[in-house]
């Protein structure tokens, strides 16, 4: 898996945007993005995942950068139920369950 | 709810205890997962399952055993544990070397060893 950088924490005013970066420069081809949060002490939940194309979905937008380099996870309007532990994973297809997770980013919202 | 259910939630064992573990999915996946989260560490993988059969062990000791009869069951048995063994112990499946799947996590057994 390619390695990932992202801010250890980030707080959002609730109602508001939160915009998640991580850094991913050594991804190859057919390396997916994929995004899970974890609640405290519950397990990992699946967010969002793509390749090349920006994507959006109930919970999230993922926003790829034309050279895949790095990409953002938008919660469009963040929830105190949105505070938990984000991680971008970088991966290919895959063997879905083998992850490299690393140490997030702790997103806080804040009312 | 992600279809991913494990048994118990909570345990307390000493160290010349055996227990397991039981995780359990309905989603139909063929590829199952062992993953154990210290305190304030990353989650690491344990262990993986395709088609019932082990595919990797990342350097596990011997005192945790895994089992999968089928692939809608794994257990994780545990014996002669240590106190660093207490975790937070945490099942996945996904349908595994198949496409851009996701992988569905229960929520965990915290164990500790006391």
């Amino acid at each position: 898996d390619a390695k990932t950088t992202q801010p250890p924490s980030m707080d959002c005013a609730e109602g508001r945007a939160a915009n998640l970066p991580c850094n991913h420069s050594t991804i190859s081809g057919n390396e997916y993005v994929y995004w899970y949060r974890q609640i405290h002490s519950q397990g990992p939940q699946y967010i969002i995942h793509g390749l090349k194309n920006n994507e959006t979905n109930e919970m999230a937008s993922l926003i790829i950068t034309e050279d895949r380099k790095s990409s953002t996870l938008i919660l469009p309007h963040a929830t105190l139920r949105d505070t938990a532990v984000y991680y971008c994973i970088v991966r290919v297809a895959a063997n879905a369950g083998k992850s490299t997770f690393g140490d997030g980013t702790t997103l806080t919202v804040k009312p | 709810e992600t279809g991913v259910t494990q048994t118990p939630r909570h345990l307390v064992m000493g160290m010349t205890n055996k227990k397991s573990l039981k995780c359990e999915q309905h989603l139909g996946h063929n590829a199952m997962y062992w993953y154990k989260q210290s305190a304030k560490k990353p989650l690491e993988l344990m262990f993986v399952y395709n088609f019932k059969e082990q595919t990797e062990n990342n350097s596990v000791p011997s005192r945790f055993s895994p089992e999968c009869p089928n692939s809608s069951h794994l257990f994780l048995h545990l014996h002669t544990l240590q106190p660093e063994d207490s975790a937070l112990y945490l099942c996945a499946s996904s349908q595994g070397q198949i496409g851009d799947a996701e992988a569905f996590f229960g929520q965990g057994t915290r164990l500790t060893v006391v």
